[in-house]
């Protein structure tokens, strides 16, 4: 069964104090990896796709990796700002689930001042 | 560039009623896929339009249905509502129609529906 699942379920940092949160999927076949922002009550906002294992994408202070069987979203020197859901979603390749985005829990992220 | 949009935002139903949400893709979309997510959970796969007709479904009974429009919005209907169907409904647009490559979902703000 396809199936995603994010670590650590809460996080909290200082600012500046950077880490790393995780996602790990066992898919039949993988088609992407998306990594999103949700703030509280709001829709996902679009941070990052990868495609293949080795592959590394950044945005400010936010930089995506991808391997084989999981992602990391590392975090550096975050700011009170950065505080929010981060949720990891994976599109598979099989026929007749290929179109859907299956979702982790998310990590809900807190950094303080 | 206007992004997916969703209206209403807040709707409030009874056990038993039904109620439809609306949704407008990105401009230059063409695929509309629509996600529940209950507090704390990450969304549910319901269903996904292209080119007016339901191209896959997730695990939701018949009570769901939706319709996409020419103009590529999107409507989603629930019938016969649950005190479960409370959540946030999330509408995804996405440009599908080129293969070979995945295209990313963006997300609209989302309806949130209490059934009392």
């Amino acid at each position: 069964e396809d199936q995603v699942t994010q670590s650590p379920e809460a996080l909290r940092l200082q600012e500046g104090e950077s880490s790393s949160l995780n996602c790990s999927y066992t898919v039949s076949g993988l088609r992407g990896l998306f990594w999103y922002r949700q703030d509280p009550g709001k829709g996902p906002e679009f941070l990052f796709t990868l495609y293949s294992a080795g592959e590394e994408k950044e945005k400010e202070r936010l930089k995506a990796t991808l391997t084989k069987k999981e992602s990391f979203l590392h975090i550096t020197a975050p700011k009170p700002e950065d505080s929010a859901t981060y949720l990891c979603a994976v599109r598979p390749s099989n026929a007749g689930n290929n179109r859907k985005l299956i979702w982790g829990l998310g990590t809900s992220l807190a950094v303080n001042p | 560039d206007a992004g997916v949009t969703q209206s209403p935002t807040h709707l409030i139903k009874t056990r038993g009623q039904q109620v439809t949400l609306r949704c407008s893709p990105k401009s230059g979309h063409d695929t509309v896929s629509w996600y529940q997510q209950a507090l704390g959970q990450g969304p549910q796969f319901i269903f996904q339009y292209y080119e007016e007709e339901e191209r896959q479904r997730g695990n939701f009974p018949d009570r769901f249905s939706g319709h996409q429009f020419p103009n590529y919005s999107s409507e989603l209907n629930v019938n016969a509502l649950l005190l479960g169907d409370s959540a946030l409904y999330l509408c995804a647009s996405s440009a599908e129609r080129a293969s070979g490559v995945v295209y990313t979902q963006y997300f609209g703000p989302g309806t949130r529906l209490t059934v009392l």
